[in-house]
């Protein structure tokens, strides 16, 4: 089993601009999922994609799935300062009863 | 809608004791799982169980740690004889299908501090 690879580790952009994390893995998935975690606190569901889904939208977030390249990316557009907090990627990795979190991308949003 | 449940937020032991960690998942929700983060690390797997089974234990150590989730009440991770590498965040997450088909909810999770 692989964790996914989140990149960059740390991001820090302007109010209004936008933001793409990227995620890589190494094994064949059922889906990918996005969660955010502000600090000290728990994770926060984002969005779910299956392996059979290339794009999905949910209100500013626009998530990508490659599998041919097992990549995804997450943006953020038109980013908020409440924006601010690490983003995980985790995989549901086929045969397996858990999701596997990458390290996180630390982004911060200055007003 | 009660969110997952977790008690307490926060918790200090000495080396040596026993921590006792609790998880409410969602209503309905029969699955649960824990995992543990260390500081600036994402979330590592422990343990994923039913009621009254534990149906993987991979990520979990074989000695101190160990978890149930009874019929009746919260699901428990306890952690016996505390070492100062114990110290980490906790999270309970529960779906009402195994993980892979349904998004797993997330507590806010255990803050364990060993001193």
């Amino acid at each position: 089993s692989q964790q996914g690879e989140e990149d960059p580790q740390a991001l820090s952009i302007q109010e209004g601009e936008n933001a793409t994390m990227n995620c890589s893995y190494k094994t064949s998935i059922n889906n990918l999922q996005w969660y955010r975690q502000n600090s000290g606190r728990g994770l926060v569901h984002l969005i779910l994609i299956r392996s059979n889904e290339r794009e999905k939208h949910s209100g500013r977030l626009r998530v990508t799935l490659d599998t041919s390249k097992k990549s995804s990316s997450l943006l953020i557009t038109a980013s908020r300062a409440a924006d601010t907090a690490s983003y995980f990627c985790a995989t549901d990795e086929t045969g397996a009863n858990n999701l596997f979190f990458g390290t996180g991308t630390r982004l911060t949003v200055i007003p | 809608n009660a969110g997952v449940m977790q008690n307490p937020r926060h918790l200090v032991r000495r080396r040596g004791q026993e921590a006792r960690l609790r998880c409410s998942p969602v209503k309905g929700h029969s699955h649960v799982y824990w995992y543990r983060q260390l500081p600036e690390e994402g979330l590592k797997f422990m343990v994923y169980l039913q009621k009254e089974n534990i149906i993987d234990e991979s990520g979990m150590p074989k000695e101190r740690f160990s978890a149930e989730f009874p019929k009746e009440g919260p699901s428990i991770l306890r952690i016996q004889q505390v070492v100062r590498g114990d110290s980490a965040a906790y999270f309970c997450a529960s779906s009402p299908l195994r993980g892979s088909q349904e998004t797993q909810y997330f507590g806010p999770g255990t803050r364990l501090l060993v001193l």
